[in-house]
């Protein structure tokens, strides 16, 4: 069975500090992997796409790697900001058809000051 | 450039009401789905359609019913509302998934949140 999943369900940390999201997979097979965040009350939005034979992708802030073997994910933040309190979702597609997007349960994120 | 719009973006409702979700992208995308998300679950696939003129059951299609009215618009329909579907839903567009598209990005709107009472 196709199925993602996150971990922690939520994190606190203080502002400035660094910290890494997980997701395992078993979905397959495999298309590519994407990080979302949804702010409250909004929509996810892309923040990066992995595919198979990326290992790591940066954007900004945000630093996601992909070990295609063990079928993990991680999402690295770095130098936290109070604007990244949301919920980090991790998106696996497969080879298959428009329908085979597994989204996992999400990491809730909070930063305080 | 507005992306996706959702309307409404609340809703109550009683036990089997009716009322339909609209939905618009301004993309020129071909792809659009409907998800709904429930606390501690990763959103689920309703239905979705994947061309004007074309619609197909997703995950969890039960109590719905979809429409792409054109390229533009996709609606989706709760003939009957119960409690189950209360629930945050969620509208998306991309382009057309090949075996060949590594970069397939879904757009989403800002979400509609209903309650069936």
């Amino acid at each position: 069975k196709n199925q993602v999943e996150q971990s922690p369900q939520s994190l606190i940390i203080l502002e400035g500090k660094n910290c890494t999201l997980q997701c395992n997979y078993t979905v397959s097979p495999f298309s590519n992997l994407r990080w979302y965040k949804q702010d409250t009350g909004r929509g996810p939005v892309s923040l990066t796409i992995m595919t198979f034979s990326e290992n790591t992708k940066s954007n900004g802030r945000y630093t996601a790697t992909l070990d295609a073997d063990t079928k993990q994910s991680s999402l690295h933040i770095t130098a936290s900001q109070l604007s990244d309190s949301a919920s980090y979702i991790c998106v696996v597609s497969a080879w298959s058809s428009a329908s085979k997007i597994i989204f996992g349960s999400g990491t809730r994120l909070s930063i305080r000051p | 450039n507005a992306g996706v719009t959702q309307t409404p973006k609340f809703q109550v409702l009683k036990t089997g009401q009716s009322m339909t979700l609209q939905c618009a992208q301004d993309m020129n995308h071909n792809s659009m789905y409907w998800y709904r998300q429930d606390p501690g679950m990763g959103l689920r696939l309703i239905y979705y359609s994947a061309s004007e003129g074309t619609t197909d059951k997703g995950e969890v299609p039960n109590g719905y019913n979809v429409s792409r009215l054109n390229k533009r618009e996709f609606s989706l329909r709760l003939e009957s509302a119960a409690p189950s579907q209360t629930s945050v839903y969620f509208c998306a567009s991309s382009e057309p998934w090949n075996p060949r598209s590594e970069n397939e990005k879904l757009f989403f709107g800002s979400g509609t949140q209903l309650s069936v009472l």
